[in-house]
């Protein structure tokens, strides 16, 4: 079946370093991958996504390249804030699944952005 | 605004009390879902519904059920709750299902003592 790896958390940084976290993939069809994040007592906003093989995702200076020959979904910043202190998920949906396009999850990690 | 509303945030209950929890989308989804996330364990399925009076089970639909007869509602309900179904629960919808990404809700923290 479909699952996702993330990298084991917390991670915690100083304002404007640079930021990696690693999500790979195990899927048996074509998925869509996303990025989704989860700020204290909200819910998961998307924050990016790529649909096929070597697209990039981008947003809010987040991004993400779907890489299909590693099976993998790296999450980049270039200079982190304060504000981007949250919970991460990496997610796939895989078409093949049929009706049910479900998200399955990483398990979440967790950064902390120190001033 | 397009959202994704849930009702309540939090709930404390004890074992046995039938409860439901309620959501509702304003964005004429056809999808939607519901998830589980749980410490060390990520966001897991439990129900899902591709549209009017169609449902289906996730992955974890033990001790749940769910109805859909109006599009934007898709509430959760447990029967007879016990404290394995403590958690957080988020539902969550979608245009055409998850690979154009969902607009999820801001959450219930259910305690089930």
């Amino acid at each position: 079946g479909n699952s996702v790896t993330q990298m084991e958390g917390p991670v915690t940084l100083s304002e404007e370093a640079f930021l990696t976290i690693n999500c790979t993939y195990t899927a048996t069809g074509y998925p869509s991958l996303f990025w989704y994040v989860q700020y204290p007592g909200e819910g998961l906003q998307l924050l990016l996504k790529a649909t096929k093989a070597d697209d990039k995702g981008s947003n809010k200076g987040f991004e993400a390249t779907y890489r299909k020959e590693t099976t993998s979904f790296h999450l980049e910043k270039g200079s982190v804030q304060v504000s981007d202190s949250a919970v991460y998920f990496c997610a796939l949906s895989d078409l093949k699944s049929g009706a049910n396009s479900k998200l399955t999850f990483g398990k979440g990690i967790t950064l902390s952005v120190r001033p | 605004e397009a959202q994704v509303t849930q009702n309540p945030r939090y709930l404390i209950t004890v074992t046995g009390k039938k409860l439901t929890v309620t959501c509702s989308q304003n964005m004429n989804h056809e999808y939607m879902s519901w998830y589980r996330q749980d410490p060390g364990l990520g966001l897991r399925q439990i129900y899902y519904s591709m549209n009017v009076e169609v449902t289906d089970k996730g992955d974890v639909p033990e001790g749940y059920k769910v109805s859909r007869k109006e599009k934007r509602n898709f509430p959760l309900i447990l029967e007879s709750p016990s404290p394995n179904q403590t958690s957080l629960y988020f539902c969550a919808s979608s245009w055409q299902g998850g690979n154009y990404g969902y607009t999820f809700g801001s959450g219930t923290r259910l305690t089930v003592v």
